[in-house]
């Protein structure tokens, strides 16, 4: 049973580029969270989805974030316009349901470095 | 707000031997989760360990434990007889029961000294 699968590891855009981050749950998983990891630091929470459905982004930047799940595909977090204060870690989890006993799952990560 | 504290930015250990990281976090509430996840230099995150704040007793997971004191807010976590492969960033979080969002402890960088 493969893991939660993120691609690319490793993006390098420059100033003003658009960024796109996929995530693909583990299998029978249909909730996915994105957190985002800036250096010597924890996590922060971005975004929580469902198929199709946005459930909570309160931690998403209001501008130049948005991030999608669709009925088919992975989840997408999608950057417009980086700036050098995007370069991070962006991790992305899955659970089985919307309010699991406790565990995430989570990918190993896209390192997003903008020059 | 919920806020998650380590206050050990670092911690070495020589191999074999037993370390502990600490944890304290701020909460209101009396039904949550708390975990402590592995962060190797491949980066993923890995779950070493959880405890429901309903259950008294401690959780453990072969060479890992934890010390839950509630009333006092600590979660602390005790590696017993240390390998190389523990050598890791070491995170505390913490769940409310009724939200799905982690909060994050800063992180502590374990080394272990052969």
């Amino acid at each position: 049973n493969a893991g939660v699968m993120q691609n690319p590891r490793h993006l390098v855009r420059r100033r003003g580029q658009e960024a796109r981050l996929r995530c693909s749950p583990m299998k029978g998983h249909s909730h996915v969270y994105w957190y985002r990891q800036l250096p010597e630091e924890g996590l922060k929470f971005m975004v929580y989805l469902q198929k199709e459905n946005i459930i909570d982004e309160s931690g998403m930047p209001k501008e130049r974030f948005s991030a999608e799940f669709p009925k088919e595909g992975p989840s997408i977090l999608r950057i417009q316009q980086v700036v050098r204060g995007d370069s991070a870690a962006y991790f992305c989890a899955s659970s089985p349901r919307a309010s699991p006993t406790g565990e995430l799952f989570f990918g190993e990560g896209s390192r997003l470095t903008v020059l | 707000a919920q806020t998650v504290t380590q206050s050990q930015p670092e911690m070495s250990v020589q191999e074999a031997e037993t370390v502990t990281l600490s944890c304290t976090y701020d909460t209101s509430e009396s039904d949550y989760y708390l975990f402590w996840y592995k962060q190797p230099p491949s980066r993923q995150m890995i779950l070493v360990i959880r405890q429901e704040a309903y259950k008294q007793q401690n959780a453990t997971e072969n060479r890992f434990s934890v010390n839950f004191q509630k009333a006092a807010k600590s979660f602390s976590l005790k590696i017993s007889d240390s390998q190389l492969g523990d050598a890791a960033m070491y995170f505390c979080a913490y769940r409310m029961d009724s939200n799905y969002q982690l909060i994050w402890g800063a992180g502590t960088k374990l080394i272990i000294k052969p």
